[in-house]
């Protein structure tokens, strides 16, 4: 399996302060995406990071990729409370199918 | 808004009972997908439909079962359910071809209780 598997389960933070999380995977993949999911709502996809890419940056996501570790994280810079979500890594083997890790659940404290 | 719209919100239903989930994309993809998400489980990939056609069941039960009309519609007719088939149900489409078709766009989800 390609499962991605996000470190930590979850995460609490101060506003303004800087969250990492990390994803693991295991097979090789065409590319690896960041999705956030609001309580009870659909993903939003936030970044992908294709498998000869190191650094990617949007806004206030800074996302790596190494793929000889077979590893990835996100990095929200300067948080906010509406920043609190679930965050999921999903990684693309190929053939469309995207393969969610079980998601880093992040909490802003004002 | 993802421009992928999911009818009804919420749905509960009997084992015995029939009941269908509609998809709508407004964003010209061509593909469509349906994820299920449990509680305490990754998510995961049901169909994956390309121009209308299915190209993908993740070994999903027959009482599941989905269909296509346009590359615009999906549905997921539901009937025999078990309880263990509550879950978030999600659509999701993209590109079918091109550089950004492994991006894709999800609805906000029916939830599906099953009594």
């Amino acid at each position: 399996s390609q499962q991605g598997e996000e470190d930590p389960q979850a995460l609490s933070i101060q506003e303004g302060e800087n969250a990492t999380m990390n994803c693991s995977y295991k097979t090789s993949i065409n590319n690896l995406q960041w999705y956030r999911q609001n309580s009870g709502r659909g993903l939003v996809h936030l970044i992908l990071i294709r498998s000869n890419e190191r650094e990617k940056h949007s806004g206030r996501l800074r996302v790596t990729l190494d793929t000889s570790k077979k590893s990835s994280s996100l990095l929200i810079t300067a948080s906010r409370a509406a920043d609190t979500a679930s965050y999921f890594c999903a990684t693309d083997g190929g053939a469309q199918k995207l393969v969610f890790g079980q998601g880093t659940r992040l909490t802003i404290n004002p | 808004e993802t421009g992928v719209t999911q009818t009804p919100r919420h749905l509960v239903m009997g084992m015995t009972n029939k009941k269908s989930l509609k998809c709508e994309q407004h964003l010209g993809h061509n593909a469509m997908y349906w994820y299920k998400q449990s509680a305490k489980k990754p998510l995961e990939l049901m169909f994956v439909y390309n121009f209308k056609e299915q190209t993908e069941n993740n070994s999903v039960p027959s009482r599941f079962s989905p269909e296509c009309p346009n590359s615009s519609h999906l549905f997921l007719h539901l009937h025999t359910l078990q309880p263990e088939d509550s879950a978030l149900y999600l659509c999701a489409s993209s590109q079918a071809r091109g550089g950004n078709r492994n991006e894709q766009f999800f609805g906000p989800g029916t939830r599906l209780t099953v009594l």
